[in-house]
């Protein structure tokens, strides 16, 4: 099983619809959790950190579920410009032990 | 202000070859380190450094080393090119403790093994 788990999609939406992914993790010890998006051919960037209260960014929200040991995001109002994978992160204390998840395609249809 | 810069861009190699990947960051960062994204894998941690002078060994090891000689700049070398190492490969910089701060990516090198 892998420590972080994502759903790899694709998500096929239209403009303006809203769309949830989730995101599992294994190890209890997680200690911090991200959002990252990736277009494609292109380097991952950060798209919010995700934090214990949960967190909205504009039309982003992010929420931790520690007892069920996921994380979400939440997209209101999809854009076109929202198409892109969406990697999820659980990180550790230590440096070396920072685990991406594989990403989950999302493409918003007009 | 051009954050972390990779290269080359693009590389071809024959099985065998040695080459050796560039990571610069100009944003003072203390942490560096190199993934391997494959697909339905994710990004997987090769080498890491702590700070300048330092290395340590990621999730994939094997087959690549790492050096950090300056603080702004992380090399990656492979010996010794094998089929299985091609990836898309990106190097990333953190301030600090990495599992608190998110990480700063390059635009990645994508290598091919013939």
């Amino acid at each position: 099983r892998k420590e972080v788990e994502q759903d790899p999609g694709p998500f096929n939406v239209p403009e303006g619809a809203t769309v949830a992914f989730n995101c599992t993790y294994s190890n209890s010890a997680s200690q911090s959790f991200f959002w990252y998006r990736q277009d494609c051919r292109k380097e991952p960037k950060l798209l919010m950190s995700v934090y214990s209260s949960g967190n909205e960014d504009g039309r982003f929200t992010a929420q931790l579920n520690r007892a069920s040991q996921y994380i979400s995001l939440l997209i209101r109002d999809s854009k076109l410009s929202d198409s892109a994978t969406y990697l999820c992160v659980a990180g550790y204390s230590s440096a070396s032990k920072i685990i991406f998840g594989s990403g989950t395609r999302l493409s918003i249809r007009p | 202000n051009a954050g972390v810069t990779q290269t080359p861009k693009f590389r071809v190699l024959k099985t065998g070859q040695s080459m050796t990947l560039l990571c610069a960051q100009d944003m003072n960062h203390e942490y560096m380190y190199w993934y391997r994204q494959d697909p339905g894998m994710g990004l997987r941690l090769i080498h890491y450094s702590v700070g300048e002078g330092t290395t340590a060994k990621g999730e994939v090891p094997d087959g690549y080393n790492v050096s950090r000689l300056k603080k702004q700049n992380f090399l990656l070398g492979l010996e010794s090119a094998a089929p299985s190492q091609t990836s898309v490969y990106f190097c990333a910089s953190s301030g600090t403790e990495h599992s608190n701060q998110p990480q700063h990516f390059g635009d990645g090198t994508r290598l091919s093994i013939l």
